[in-house]
């Protein structure tokens, strides 16, 4: 079955900038999406199709995809950035999501 | 503004049954698939089923197959997931969560606030 791979956590210093990669056997073929979850909250889609950020998502929050690794690019992380985050891709008729990256803000 | 109810949630013994609701508003629901996501406590996020916009198609991972089974009533803007011959590691809170499409394979454009499910002895 097809596997996504994380980093467990990430850390980043105020104001700097967080990347957090996504691996996958050619995942560049695929459409990438990410999801940031705050500690007793749902889920909320923060990037799709690789690259798109939804309504109401912050210009911070960009990503791209080639290769067999995605990218999520936080710029000048804010505070309210600390969250676990997952990404997420289809394949073979299943959602796969990752294993998930703790961003902490130091 | 979209809105995902789940219900159903609870405490069942090993071998039990359950049946999730996830009831929408705020959009066509019959125009979008739907599906069910779950996380254990303390875990990430494992997807467990999904069902077209029609409810004519639909898939499940494979630690829930032939256990499970997803269904809709677009008459009534609901989401269901039966769950049969429950195990200790199907503990999760469940989510259901919307397609931005009528088929499946996009993102998940919004999500519920979770049911507990909690399967022990």
């Amino acid at each position: 079955s097809y596997e996504l791979t994380q980093p467990p956590s990430v850390s980043v210093s105020p104001g700097q900038t967080a990347s957090i990669t996504c691996s996958g056997n050619n995942l560049g073929y695929k459409f990438a999406s990410w999801y940031q979850q705050k500690p007793g909250q749902s889920p909320v889609l923060v990037i799709y199709q690789n690259n798109k950020r939804p309504s109401g998502i912050p210009e911070r929050f960009s990503g791209s995809n080639s290769g067999n690794t995605a990218t999520l690019t936080i710029s000048g992380t804010q505070a309210m950035d600390e969250a676990d985050y997952y990404c997420q891709a289809w394949d073979s008729s299943n959602y796969v999501f990752g294993t998930g990256t703790k961003v902490t803000v130091l | 503004e979209v809105q995902l109810l789940e219900s159903g949630g609870g405490l069942v013994q090993p071998g039990g049954s359950l049946r999730l609701s996830c009831a929408a508003s705020g959009f066509t629901f019959n125009n979008y698939a739907m599906s069910w996501v779950r996380q254990a406590p303390g875990k990430g996020l494992e997807w467990v089923s999904v069902i077209t916009g029609s409810g004519g198609n639909s898939y499940y991972a494979d630690s829930v197959r032939g256990r499970f089974t997803i269904s809709r009533d677009n008459s009534q803007n609901t989401l269901y997931l039966q769950m049969d011959s429950l195990r200790a590691e199907d503990t999760a809170v469940y989510y259901c969560a919307k397609d931005p499409s009528g088929s499946y394979g996009g993102p998940f454009d919004y999500w519920g606030q979770g049911t507990l499910v909690t399967v022990s002895s």
